[in-house]
């Protein structure tokens, strides 16, 4: 079945790492990604990770994924105000006409001074 | 590439009114993508197109909504008549695997 889920909220300070979490329930997902929506704008892609990697670093950004445990995480270095926003994690399922994903509920962000 | 266009940005009707939202994909991506935004919901996928052609509309409310996609480059959704539980933010997003959002129509119904 499909599912994705994520807490709602987490607070950091300015300079803090944050982690944000993710557990999803379709093994046979191909891809798993994260977006950031900031007020009154559309997703953007943050970054991704194929389901065979346990590991990806962009920049700032870590992503970890835990396939046993289907758990994936987005880590934040240093974070800034700039940082806050809702934060999606999404899995990609292939079917007969492409790949569909399915969001968590999203994670909103908040970076305190 | 100006990425997914959607217009228009906002729209505001009347409960009854047809409403129709427009959306050109990024040149090249052959999977299209409905979705609509709440606060009560979140994001949820109504239909998705792939190279033109609808293959899983089973997200669309009911009868209401129809999406079309009469080309690679434009796709509608249209909600006739339009109810206030409608109101939302519907974004479109293309993508040939990874999906590529556009900034959202925001509807008011009144």
């Amino acid at each position: 079945g499909e599912d994705v889920e994520q807490s709602l909220f987490l607070s950091v300070r300015e300079g803090d790492s944050s982690v944000i979490n993710c557990t999803y329930t379709d093994s046979s997902s191909t891809y798993l990604y994260w977006y950031k929506q900031e007020p009154g704008a559309g997703l953007q892609l943050l970054t991704y990770i194929f389901s065979n990697m346990d590991m990806k670093q962009d920049q700032r950004l870590t992503v970890l994924l835990n396939k046993k445990d289907k758990h994936l995480s987005l880590r934040i270095a240093d974070t800034q105000t700039g940082d806050s926003a809702i934060y999606f994690c999404a899995e990609s399922i292939p079917t007969g006409g492409g790949n569909k994903l399915t969001f968590g509920t999203g994670t909103q962000l908040k970076v305190e001074l | 590439d100006a990425g997914v266009i959607q217009s228009p940005r906002h729209e505001v009707t009347e409960m009854g009114q047809e409403v129709t939202l427009r959306c050109k994909p990024i040149s090249g991506h052959n999977s299209l993508f409905w979705y609509r935004q709440t606060m009560m919901r979140g994001l949820e996928l109504l239909i998705y197109f792939n190279n033109n052609v609808p293959i899983d509309d089973s997200g669309m409310p009911e009868d209401r909504f129809s999406a079309k996609m009469p080309n690679a480059s434009f796709s509608t959704l249209k909600i006739q008549p339009s109810e206030p539980r409608d109101s939302a933010v519907y974004f479109c997003a293309s993508g040939g695997g990874t999906q590529y959002f556009g900034p959202g129509t925001r509807l008011l119904v009144l």
